[in-house]
């Protein structure tokens, strides 16, 4: 696998908590971004970053925020937990996005599975 | 909004059949990417397809992206169980940054 980690990988918590989760790469790679999966949705995006402290929107960002301080670390968090929000989450990162010479192919994280009673 | 539609959403057939899932997109793409996701899993990439018109095999599995660069389809021969999983289609769509993925087509085989 490109080296890249989430935590945690399982989590319960509860409406109106904030959560945050989080996502970890050796790669050094400029692109990270943030899908939730849900049945018959496929993956969605949620939020991504093209550098540290560069962060842009995704299809599905109502709710949710990012951060990125260092290349490394991806961070999502919920301020306010809500039902609908119960997914499994995966970071991906990808090299090269853009640039038609080379395969831009995202890796995927291992995911983490959230619950929000 | 732009979409990339996949079908059929799911899929069943007998181990040793064969088995096609097609993608369509509501845009022209510059590429368009396949993965795989087993079940409980995380999606692997695939293949990445760039050219009207290319054609790429991957032993059982032959990936055609069409002329238009609009539609792709993944077809695989002689389906076995490791086959199992969710594939997924994905394209640049609006941006070169972010993929619009397909809702994929779970495969099953029986035995």
């Amino acid at each position: 696998d490109a080296g890249i980690t989430q935590s945690p990988r399982h989590k319960v918590t509860e409406t109106g908590t904030p959560v945050t989760l989080r996502c970890h790469q050796t790669e050094n790679h400029r692109y990270m971004y943030w899908y939730r999966q849900d049945p018959g949705h496929g993956l969605r995006l949620i939020h991504y970053s093209y550098g540290v402290k560069d962060t842009d929107k995704g299809e599905v960002s109502d709710g949710y925020s990012v951060s990125r301080s260092k290349t490394e670390d991806f961070l999502l968090t919920l301020e306010s937990a809500t039902s609908s929000q119960t997914s499994v989450y995966f970071c991906a990162i990808t090299s090269s996005p853009g640039d038609r010479s080379s395969y831009n192919e995202q890796f995927f994280g291992p995911g983490t599975r959230l619950t929000v009673l | 909004g732009q979409q990339v539609m996949q079908i059929p959403q799911y899929q069943h057939v007998q181990e040793g059949e064969d088995f096609t899932t097609y993608c369509n997109s509501s845009t022209t793409l510059s590429n368009i990417q396949w993965y795989k996701q087993r079940p409980g899993g995380h999606p692997v990439f695939l293949i990445q397809l760039v050219k009207s018109g290319e054609v790429k095999k991957q032993k059982r599995l032959t990936f055609q992206f069409g002329e238009a660069k609009k539609n792709s389809s993944l077809h695989i021969t002689a389906t076995q169980t490791t086959d199992v999983g969710t594939y997924f289609c994905a394209g640049p769509i609006g941006s070169n940054y972010k993929l619009t993925f397909g809702k994929g087509t779970l495969l099953t085989v029986n035995p």
